[in-house]
C-alpha cells in the first residue's frame, strides 16, 4: 500500500530533551515535506527537500532540523524542544512537489 | 495577511444543498492550487487540484480558479453527512505549499 508513515504518533516530553519524529514514504517521491498545525493558524511548512541531500527552509524553520539521506526517509529534529513547538506534526511528500500527500501526523506535547 | 485567505466560516447546510468555499491568495506566482478535506483528528486528503483558470468538475466537487481576481473555490454539490469536514485551501509557488485555515463544513440531516 502506497503511504507515508510516521512515527512516533503521540508524544509527551520535557523541555530541552532532543528528540526526532521519522518519516518514510514508499511511493519513491524525490520531494518530500514537513508542516506543523496550530489551530486558528492552519497549516505551515517548516523544512522541504527536493531530492536526497537538498533541504529548504519553509515558513517556520526556527528550532527544528532536517536531513535527507534516503529518498524514502526524512526525520523532523527537534535538538532542544520548547512548548512553543506544542503542535500537530504532518509530514507529506509528492511526486512532482504539487500534489502532496500527508502522513497520519504526530502529536507532540512538550511540557 | 497570510498568503492563502479562506472565507472563516463555520458553514452549516442541509443535506442535499450546495456547500460553497471560497479562498483568495495574495501570490500572484503561484501556479496551481488545492482543495484538501481534513476529518477532526486526521491528515488533510486531496480532494482536487486545479491549475488553469476555469472549473474542474470531479464527482460532486467543483473547483474554480479566476487567476485575475486570484480567487478559488469549491463547490459540494448534493452534500453528505459524510462532507462534515474542515477544508483547506492551499497554493504552490516553487516548492512552498502554503494554506489557508480552512473552513468547517457541517452539513445537517
Amino acid at each position: 500500500e502506497a503511504q507515508v508513515t510516521q512515527n512516533p504518533r503521540y508524544l509527551i516530553t520535557v523541555t530541552g530533551k532532543k528528540l526526532t519524529v521519522t518519516c518514510s514514504q514508499n511511493m519513491n517521491h524525490e520531494y518530500m515535506s514537513w508542516y506543523r498545525q496550530d489551530p486558528g493558524l492552519g497549516l505551515r511548512q517548516i523544512y522541504y527537500s527536493m531530492n536526497v541531500e537538498v533541504t529548504d527552509k519553509g515558513d517556520v524553520p526556527e528550532g527544528y532540523k532536517v536531513s535527507r539521506k534516503e529518498k524514502r526517509n526524512f526525520p523532523l529534529i527537534l535538538e532542544s524542544p520548547s512548548p512553543n513547538q506544542t503542535s500537530l506534526y504532518f509530514c507529506a511528500s509528492s511526486p512532482d512537489r504539487d500534489e502532496q500527500f500527508f502522513g497520519p501526523g504526530t502529536r507532540l506535547t512538550v511540557l | 495577511q497570510k498568503e492563502v485567505e479562506q472565507n472563516s466560516g463555520p458553514l452549516s447546510v442541509p443535506e442535499g444543498a450546495i456547500a460553497s468555499l471560497n479562498c483568495t491568495y495574495s501570490d500572484r506566482g503561484s501556479q496551481s492550487f488545492f482543495w484538501y478535506r481534513q476529518y477532526s483528528g486526521k491528515s488533510p486528503e486531496l480532494i482536487m487540484s486545479i491549475y488553469s483558470n476555469g472549473d474542474k468538475e470531479d464527482g460532486r466537487f467543483t473547483a474554480q480558479l479566476n487567476k485575475a481576481s486570484q480567487y478559488v473555490s469549491l463547490l459540494i454539490r448534493d452534500s453528505q453527512p459524510s462532507d462534515s469536514a474542515t477544508y483547506l485551501c492551499a497554493g504552490f509557488n516553487d516548492y512552498k505549499l502554503s494554506f489557508g485555515a480552512g473552513t468547517t463544513v457541517t452539513v445537517r440531516a
